[in-house]
């Protein structure tokens, strides 16, 4: 079964580094997601993407936060200068649209610690 | 998207089925119930989705009732590898595919040994 890869699956940086998260969605999917899970927390919504712009994103996607498809297969989420709230699980997903209606797939997620 | 409550936890022995309910009362008629899982820390799990009718694939069965408003996810044969944290999610169909999924805080099904 086709499969959204991530790496890293381990990122430890110092707070105020810049770092970038990656992902490989499946590869005929048009929809593009990033996700975050503070530990012990709910799943929450970072932004979506799709035809080479964000879609949709919510309140925690502030300045810091960017993402972009370099090269129309790779999918990064870049914090510009982490702090130490920005720990948490990182997930990509995909989806493509159309009836009946789609489900997402994820990937196993990046552990992001900012010390 | 509509609101869904589910129990916090559940215990289930291993080799029975398990029923996780999920209430889902001001669900529209155009949205559909989703399932998914996670385990442990891993990227959450698609499961299984419906409208209306039951539903029935490899990993499970989905039973919606009449008036829509709960759904019922059967593990027939529970396994210790099914133990995760499990969301019923409901979602807008749409051709364009872009409606982000709202996670709640699930149901915490253990299976013991």
């Amino acid at each position: 079964e086709p499969e959204v890869t991530q790496t890293p699956s381990h990122q430890v940086t110092q707070m105020g580094q810049e770092v970038i998260l990656r992902c490989v969605p499946i590869s005929n999917h048009l929809y593009f997601y990033w996700y975050r899970q503070i530990l012990g927390q709910k799943v929450e919504f970072l932004v979506s993407f799709y035809n080479n712009e964000i879609s949709e994103k919510s309140e925690i996607f502030d300045d810091q936060f960017s993402v972009e498809r370099p090269d129309g297969s790779n999918f990064t989420l870049k914090i510009r200068s982490t702090k130490l709230e920005d720990s948490a699980m990182y997930f990509c997903a995909s989806i493509s649209p159309g009836y009946p209606p789609a489900y997402y797939t994820f990937g196993s997620g990046t552990r992001l610690t900012v010390v | 998207d509509a609101k869904t409550t589910q129990p916090p936890s559940m215990d289930c022995a291993e080799g029975r089925a398990a029923n996780l309910p999920c209430n889902h009362s001001t669900i529209s008629g155009n949205e559909y119930v989703y399932w998914y899982r996670q385990i442990h820390s891993q990227g959450p799990q698609y499961i299984i989705h419906g409208l209306k009718n039951n539903e029935t694939n490899e990993m499970a069965s989905l039973i919606i009732t009449e008036d829509r408003k709960s759904s019922t996810l059967i593990l027939p044969h529970a396994t210790l590898r099914d133990t995760a944290v499990y969301y019923c999610i409901v979602r807008a169909a749409s051709s364009f595919g872009n409606e982000k999924l709202t996670f709640g805080t699930g149901t915490r099904l253990t299976i013991i040994p």
